[in-house]
């Protein structure tokens, strides 16, 4: 199992520029999340979803979309991006049946808005 | 506003030594409370967990303590290694639904030899 994968690793956008995030895992969890880490502030819930089909916002959802299409992938948009996007974005699954809550972590994307 | 509030900021011990962060909460509903730790440039990773039903979880050299009157849990890493050098969340959730984790604002701990 590769777990929880990210693409890509880092990305420097200009301001407006539009931008989606990978999230890909191969654990056949049926949750999924999106959170933010900014130095200080710990990690801030976006998006998360419970299943195919179904998503719903988190803490800090403004700025960001959401798909999920299929059990494996749950791609995070950004439309027009801005400088307070700057931050490391990881992905996260878990199965409350398989995983008793526990949240398995990709590597992170570290974006940089200009 | 911050769901769960984290102590301290950061944290320097003596190889050997004890080290303690402390995390608090206001949300009674709570019942999962874990910690994850996160190597520099690696996605965070669960280190153990505990859930009200039990005042104390030990796995190893890592301890929680929970406290539910005083909505309080702490973590202590016994026999403190330099290979446990790192960045300690805490973080709390509901288990009904999606089990959305709220996370302190994170410790950053250095052992030195």
């Amino acid at each position: 199992n590769a777990g929880v994968t990210q693409t890509p690793k880092f990305r420097i956008l200009k301001i407006g520029q539009s931008m989606t995030l990978q999230c890909t895992q191969d654990m056949n969890h049926n949750y999924m999340y999106w959170y933010r880490q900014d130095p200080g502030m710990g990690l801030k819930l976006i998006y998360y979803s419970v299943g195919a089909g179904i998503t719903d916002k988190g803490e800090v959802p403004n700025g960001y979309n959401v798909s999920r299409s299929t059990t494996e992938d749950f791609p995070l948009r950004l439309e027009l991006a801005a400088p307070s996007q700057t931050s490391v974005y990881f992905c996260a699954s878990s199965d409350l049946w398989q995983t008793e809550g526990t949240q398995y972590f990709g590597p992170g994307t570290r974006l940089l808005v200009l | 506003q911050q769901q769960v509030k984290q102590s301290p900021q950061s944290l320097i011990v003596q190889k050997g030594g004890i080290s303690i962060i402390n995390c608090a909460y206001e949300n009674t509903a709570f019942d999962y409370f874990p910690w994850y730790q996160q190597f520099p440039g690696k996605g965070p990773a669960l280190l153990i967990a505990i859930r009200p039903d039990v005042s104390e979880k030990k796995e190893g050299r890592f301890t929680i303590s929970f406290n539910k009157s005083a909505k309080q849990f702490s973590l202590h890493i016994m026999d403190s290694q330099p290979g446990d050098s790192a960045t300690y969340f805490c973080a709390a959730s509901q288990e009904t639904g999606a089990n959305n984790l709220f996370f302190g604002t994170g410790t950053r701990l250095t052992v030195i030899p």
